[in-house]
Protein backbone atom coordinates (compact mmCIF):
# COMPACT_ATOMS: atom_id res chain seq x y z
CA UNK A 1 0.00 0.00 0.00
CA UNK A 2 1.14 3.72 -1.17
CA UNK A 3 -0.74 4.96 2.11
CA UNK A 4 -1.80 8.62 1.16
CA UNK A 5 -0.03 9.98 -1.38
CA UNK A 6 0.06 13.79 -1.93
CA UNK A 7 1.00 16.07 -5.45
CA UNK A 8 2.59 18.12 -5.76
CA UNK A 9 5.51 18.27 -3.04
CA UNK A 10 5.87 21.86 -4.05
CA UNK A 11 4.39 24.71 -5.44
CA UNK A 12 4.85 28.18 -6.62
CA UNK A 13 1.66 30.47 -7.61
CA UNK A 14 0.81 34.41 -8.12
CA UNK A 15 -1.39 35.98 -6.45
CA UNK A 16 -5.24 34.98 -8.24
CA UNK A 17 -4.14 31.79 -9.93
CA UNK A 18 -5.71 28.81 -9.55
CA UNK A 19 -4.64 25.16 -9.00
CA UNK A 20 -6.00 21.77 -7.53
CA UNK A 21 -3.78 20.23 -5.22
CA UNK A 22 -4.29 16.16 -5.61
CA UNK A 23 -4.86 13.62 -2.62
CA UNK A 24 -5.49 9.71 -3.19
CA UNK A 25 -5.46 7.02 -0.50
CA UNK A 26 -5.22 3.25 -1.27
CA UNK A 27 -6.52 1.70 1.93
CA UNK A 28 -9.87 2.34 1.00
CA UNK A 29 -10.86 4.51 3.59
CA UNK A 30 -14.12 6.47 3.90
CA UNK A 31 -12.97 9.97 5.25
CA UNK A 32 -10.57 11.97 3.94
CA UNK A 33 -9.79 15.32 5.06
CA UNK A 34 -7.88 18.29 4.39
CA UNK A 35 -5.51 20.61 6.62
CA UNK A 36 -3.43 23.65 6.68
CA UNK A 37 -0.08 24.43 8.79
CA UNK A 38 1.08 27.22 8.98
CA UNK A 39 4.62 27.96 10.40
CA UNK A 40 5.13 26.99 13.77
CA UNK A 41 1.38 26.47 14.37
CA UNK A 42 -1.15 23.47 14.69
CA UNK A 43 -2.82 22.17 11.90
CA UNK A 44 -6.54 23.70 10.95
CA UNK A 45 -9.44 21.03 9.45
CA UNK A 46 -10.52 23.00 5.92
CA UNK A 47 -13.08 20.45 4.48
CA UNK A 48 -13.88 16.82 5.23
CA UNK A 49 -15.28 13.91 3.35
CA UNK A 50 -17.39 11.12 5.04
CA UNK A 51 -17.75 8.86 1.26
CA UNK A 52 -17.70 9.41 -2.11
CA UNK A 53 -20.48 12.50 -3.14
CA UNK A 54 -20.68 13.70 0.39
CA UNK A 55 -18.25 17.10 1.66
CA UNK A 56 -18.56 19.07 4.24
CA UNK A 57 -16.72 22.69 5.55
CA UNK A 58 -14.10 22.40 8.96
CA UNK A 59 -12.44 24.98 10.55
CA UNK A 60 -11.44 27.33 7.46
CA UNK A 61 -12.77 26.86 4.30
CA UNK A 62 -12.96 30.05 2.64
CA UNK A 63 -11.03 30.53 -0.66
CA UNK A 64 -11.11 26.22 -1.13
CA UNK A 65 -13.61 23.96 -2.49
CA UNK A 66 -13.19 19.89 -2.75
CA UNK A 67 -15.45 17.12 -4.31
CA UNK A 68 -14.92 13.53 -3.92
CA UNK A 69 -16.13 11.52 -6.87
CA UNK A 70 -14.17 8.47 -5.96
CA UNK A 71 -13.23 7.00 -2.45
CA UNK A 72 -9.85 7.19 -3.43
CA UNK A 73 -9.37 10.71 -4.45
CA UNK A 74 -9.66 13.97 -2.66
CA UNK A 75 -8.44 16.89 -4.54
CA UNK A 76 -8.47 20.47 -2.84
CA UNK A 77 -9.17 23.48 -5.45
CA UNK A 78 -7.73 26.97 -4.76
CA UNK A 79 -10.13 28.82 -6.49
CA UNK A 80 -7.78 32.35 -6.47
CA UNK A 81 -4.96 32.13 -4.55
CA UNK A 82 -4.26 34.94 -2.31
CA UNK A 83 -0.56 35.37 0.05
CA UNK A 84 -2.60 34.33 2.61
CA UNK A 85 -2.70 30.97 1.94
CA UNK A 86 0.69 30.12 2.31
CA UNK A 87 1.13 27.11 3.72
CA UNK A 88 1.38 23.17 4.08
CA UNK A 89 -1.45 21.41 3.25
CA UNK A 90 -1.66 18.00 4.61
CA UNK A 91 -4.41 15.58 3.69
CA UNK A 92 -5.38 12.83 5.84
CA UNK A 93 -7.47 9.68 5.58
CA UNK A 94 -9.26 7.19 8.47
CA UNK A 95 -11.79 4.23 8.39
CA UNK A 96 -15.21 5.12 9.12
CA UNK A 97 -15.97 3.13 12.53
CA UNK A 98 -19.77 2.30 13.74
CA UNK A 99 -17.96 2.01 17.32
CA UNK A 100 -16.31 4.49 19.00
CA UNK A 101 -12.65 3.86 19.43
CA UNK A 102 -9.31 3.20 18.16
CA UNK A 103 -9.51 5.44 15.42
CA UNK A 104 -6.09 6.62 13.65
CA UNK A 105 -5.73 9.39 10.49
CA UNK A 106 -3.06 8.37 8.53
CA UNK A 107 -1.35 11.64 6.91
CA UNK A 108 0.37 12.18 3.82
CA UNK A 109 3.80 14.20 2.52
CA UNK A 110 2.12 17.64 2.81
CA UNK A 111 2.37 20.08 -0.18
CA UNK A 112 4.25 23.50 0.39
CA UNK A 113 2.59 25.46 -1.22
CA UNK A 114 3.60 29.44 -1.01
CA UNK A 115 1.83 32.00 -3.38
CA UNK A 116 3.46 35.47 -4.25
CA UNK B 1 -14.63 19.54 19.93
CA UNK B 2 -12.34 19.92 23.67
CA UNK B 3 -9.89 22.24 23.90
CA UNK B 4 -6.78 21.22 24.94
CA UNK B 5 -3.55 22.52 27.15
CA UNK B 6 0.15 21.21 26.94
CA UNK B 7 2.97 23.18 27.68
CA UNK B 8 4.70 24.28 24.81
CA UNK B 9 8.40 22.85 24.76
CA UNK B 10 9.56 20.30 26.77
CA UNK B 11 13.87 19.37 26.76
CA UNK B 12 15.24 16.15 27.72
CA UNK B 13 18.21 13.71 27.52
CA UNK B 14 18.84 10.42 25.80
CA UNK B 15 17.66 7.31 27.73
CA UNK B 16 15.41 9.83 29.90
CA UNK B 17 11.48 9.11 30.54
CA UNK B 18 9.35 12.01 29.04
CA UNK B 19 6.19 12.94 30.35
CA UNK B 20 3.48 15.36 28.62
CA UNK B 21 0.42 16.58 30.71
CA UNK B 22 -2.18 17.73 28.74
CA UNK B 23 -5.44 19.46 30.21
CA UNK B 24 -8.94 19.00 28.62
CA UNK B 25 -11.71 19.95 31.65
CA UNK B 26 -14.35 20.16 29.26
CA UNK B 27 -14.07 16.23 27.78
CA UNK B 28 -17.54 14.71 26.60
CA UNK B 29 -18.70 11.26 27.87
CA UNK B 30 -17.85 10.04 23.99
CA UNK B 31 -14.45 11.42 23.49
CA UNK B 32 -11.78 9.87 23.07
CA UNK B 33 -7.69 11.32 24.09
CA UNK B 34 -5.68 11.05 21.09
CA UNK B 35 -1.57 11.79 20.37
CA UNK B 36 0.53 12.63 17.02
CA UNK B 37 3.78 13.06 16.79
CA UNK B 38 4.86 14.84 14.14
CA UNK B 39 8.83 15.77 12.50
CA UNK B 40 9.59 18.67 10.50
CA UNK B 41 8.67 18.71 7.12
CA UNK B 42 5.95 15.62 7.52
CA UNK B 43 2.50 14.66 8.22
CA UNK B 44 1.31 13.60 11.99
CA UNK B 45 1.88 10.23 12.91
CA UNK B 46 -0.51 8.64 15.48
CA UNK B 47 0.59 6.91 18.64
CA UNK B 48 -1.25 6.44 20.72
CA UNK B 49 -5.57 6.49 22.19
CA UNK B 50 -7.37 5.35 24.98
CA UNK B 51 -10.32 6.39 27.20
CA UNK B 52 -9.74 5.62 31.01
CA UNK B 53 -6.80 3.83 33.03
CA UNK B 54 -3.78 2.84 31.43
CA UNK B 55 -3.12 2.38 27.39
CA UNK B 56 0.25 1.32 26.25
CA UNK B 57 1.79 0.34 22.89
CA UNK B 58 5.49 -0.37 21.52
CA UNK B 59 6.10 3.40 21.64
CA UNK B 60 4.65 4.57 24.75
CA UNK B 61 1.73 4.57 27.26
CA UNK B 62 -1.08 6.98 28.09
CA UNK B 63 -2.00 7.38 31.67
CA UNK B 64 -6.13 8.70 32.28
CA UNK B 65 -6.98 9.71 35.64
CA UNK B 66 -11.12 8.74 36.83
CA UNK B 67 -12.22 12.63 36.20
CA UNK B 68 -10.45 12.32 32.86
CA UNK B 69 -9.73 16.11 32.81
CA UNK B 70 -6.21 15.26 31.87
CA UNK B 71 -3.81 12.85 30.25
CA UNK B 72 -0.07 12.30 30.65
CA UNK B 73 1.22 10.76 27.40
CA UNK B 74 5.13 9.16 28.51
CA UNK B 75 7.68 8.38 26.20
CA UNK B 76 10.56 5.59 28.08
CA UNK B 77 14.17 6.19 27.62
CA UNK B 78 13.65 8.80 24.35
CA UNK B 79 16.21 9.02 22.07
CA UNK B 80 17.32 11.78 19.38
CA UNK B 81 15.07 10.76 16.91
CA UNK B 82 12.30 11.42 19.52
CA UNK B 83 12.53 14.89 18.84
CA UNK B 84 9.00 16.08 17.71
CA UNK B 85 5.90 17.94 17.82
CA UNK B 86 3.58 16.24 19.77
CA UNK B 87 0.29 16.87 20.26
CA UNK B 88 -2.73 15.88 22.40
CA UNK B 89 -6.62 15.57 20.73
CA UNK B 90 -9.68 15.18 21.98
CA UNK B 91 -12.81 13.84 20.29
CA UNK B 92 -15.27 11.35 19.40
CA UNK B 93 -13.31 8.54 16.81
CA UNK B 94 -16.87 7.59 16.19
CA UNK B 95 -18.66 10.70 15.17
CA UNK B 96 -19.55 11.61 11.17
CA UNK B 97 -15.58 12.63 9.62
CA UNK B 98 -13.38 11.67 12.67
CA UNK B 99 -12.41 15.40 12.45
CA UNK B 100 -9.25 16.19 14.75
CA UNK B 101 -8.70 19.53 16.26
CA UNK B 102 -5.07 20.07 17.30
CA UNK B 103 -3.90 22.48 18.89
CA UNK B 104 -0.03 23.81 19.12
CA UNK B 105 1.43 21.00 20.62
CA UNK B 106 4.85 20.25 22.59
CA UNK B 107 8.02 20.88 21.10
CA UNK B 108 9.90 17.87 22.17
CA UNK B 109 13.87 18.49 21.90
CA UNK B 110 16.33 15.67 22.87
CA UNK B 111 19.50 16.14 23.64
CA UNK B 112 22.57 13.91 23.29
Amino acid sequence: NAGVTQTPKFQVLKTGQSMTLQCAQDMNHEYMSWYRQDPGMGLRLIHYSVGAGITDQGEVPNGYNVSRSTTEDFPLRLLSAAPSQTSVYFCASSLRRGLAGYNEQFFGPGTRLTVL
Amino acid sequence: LAKTTQPISMDSYEGQEVNITCSHNNIATNDYITWYQQFPSQGPRFIIQGYKTKVTNEVASLFIPADRKSSTLSLPRVSLSDTAVYYCLVGDPGAAGNKLTFGGGTRVLVKP
